[in-house]
């Protein structure tokens, strides 16, 4: 599955160092907000989620933040490493209905 | 498990024509989903399924498309009749009840000339 292409936002990362995406939401309403990876030829990964009456949440090398008054949700990957090379989506969803929205993807390039 | 599985990866077929995609889930999944990916829209869901039944097909862009589940373990998108315009990558995605944690196919590489 090919990734959306052209028109991604891309961020251009020197190995080892940390890496931030940052992702603009739109609904209030939502329970929860969520990051996915995408690798080239192959479906969205799940990575992380957050609830929405939280700020921050770790993962293993991630670290999501989110912020509810600029409507700002960030995913920030330490020590990043080559297989971390993909396409990265925030995405939203609500306890009422469990449909999973997702929104632009930013292209997550490693230089050597 | 083995996961979820599309089939087939890729399809080319002319414009008018119908076209079935398959989708098997993992087993004991509650939800079903199908979305599809192009350059310029992105990420769209198009139908999602919770046990077996058609929950929200607000994203079917037409009635050219169908989505059916006729049991826990296989779901179909039907495109008839097809159009150039439908060329996409079409994903297939199953998680439980309650999570947000979907589990996504390998996708069906759809073109129509």
């Amino acid at each position: 599955g090919e990734s959306v292409g052209l028109h991604l936002p891309t961020l251009s990362v020197q190995e080892g160092d940390n890496s931030i995406i940052n992702c603009a939401y739109s609904n209030s309403a939502s329970d929860y907000f969520i990051w996915y990876k995408q690798e080239s030829g192959k479906g969205p990964q799940f990575i992380i989620d957050i609830r929405s009456n939280m700020d921050k949440r770790q993962g293993q090398r991630v670290t999501v933040l989110l912020n509810k008054t600029v409507k700002h949700l960030s995913l920030q990957i330490a020590a990043t490493q080559p297989g971390d090379s993909a396409v990265y989506f925030c995405a939203e969803s609500t306890n009422r209905d469990d449909k999973i929205i997702f929104g632009k993807g930013t292209r997550l390039h490693i230089l050597p | 498990d083995a996961g979820v599985i599309q089939s087939p990866r890729h399809e080319v077929t002319e414009m008018g024509q119908e076209v079935t995609l398959r989708c098997k889930p993992i087993s004991g999944h509650d939800y079903l989903f199908w979305y599809r990916q192009t350059m310029m829209r992105g990420l769209e869901l198009l139908i999602y399924f919770n046990n077996n039944v058609p929950i929200d097909d607000s994203g079917m862009p037409e009635d050219r498309f169908s989505a059916k589940m006729p049991n826990a373990s296989f779901s179909t998108l039907k495109i008839q009749p097809s159009e150039p315009r439908d060329s996409a990558v079409y994903f297939c995605a199953s998680s439980f009840i309650g999570r947000t944690e979907a589990f996504f196919g390998q996708g069906t590489r759809l073109t129509v000339v």
